[in-house]
């Protein structure tokens, strides 16, 4: 089965940039699409198609994905920020597949 | 507005079973496709089962084959999950969400807690 690899945390200091990988075999062919989950919150869709953003989400999320590597980039972070952050894939074998999560935390 | 919300949810032993639902409003239900994702306690987000507009196509993850069965009724505006044989490790909150375009899974209910345990 497919397999979607995340860092499990990923740290940054207010005001910087935050870059968290989704690690996938030749994921740059797929769709990704990237989930934000607060404490308690059900998930919130922040990039859809590698790097569409709904409306609602801020500028400040961009996405990008290439050859084996997706990448969800949050420019000028803030505290609101923090959250586990999910990438998703539509696998061929007809399934939807999960990244294990990352951990953002605003130093 | 959009809305989904689940229930169903509750505490029942090994080898039971439980059905639940998900009551959908403010967009035409039958015109889009839904699924389950589920989230042990501390875990991640794991996709649970898939089902077209209609009903004709459905998918499910390996770790519930042959145990859970995904429905819907598009008069009622509901989906459904019934989940036979359940086992400790099917635990979790368990969301609806409705698919988009490209796949994605922009709308998602509160979710509904099943705990599985003696």
């Amino acid at each position: 089965s497919y397999v979607l690899t995340q860092p499990p945390s990923v740290s940054v200091a207010p005001g910087k940039t935050a870059r968290i990988t989704c690690g996938g075999n030749n994921i740059g062919s797929k769709s990704v699409h990237w989930y934000q989950q607060k404490p308690g919150q059900a998930p919130v869709l922040v990039i859809y198609y590698d790097s569409d953003r709904p409306s609602g989400i801020p500028e400040r999320f961009s996405g990008s994905n290439s050859g084996n590597t997706a990448t969800l980039t949050i420019s000028r972070v803030e505290a609101g920020d923090e959250a586990d952050y999910y990438c998703q894939v539509w696998d061929s074998s007809s399934v939807r597949v999960f990244g294990g999560g990352t951990k953002l935390t605003v130093l | 507005e959009v809305q989904l919300v689940e229930s169903g949810g509750g505490l029942v032993q090994p080898g039971g079973s439980l059905r639940l639902s998900c009551a959908a409003s403010g967009f035409t239900f039958s015109s889009y496709e839904m699924n389950w994702v589920r989230q042990a306690p501390g875990k991640g987000l794991e996709w649970v089962s898939y089902i077209s507009s209609s009903g004709s196509t459905i998918y499910y993850a390996d770790s519930v084959k042959g145990r859970f069965t995904i429905s819907r009724d598009n008069a009622k505006n509901s989906l459904y999950l019934q989940m036979n044989s359940l086992r400790a490790e099917d635990t979790a909150v368990y969301y609806c969400a409705r698919a988009e375009r490209f796949g994605e899974l922009f709308t998602w209910g509160q979710g509904t807690l099943v705990t599985v345990s003696s």
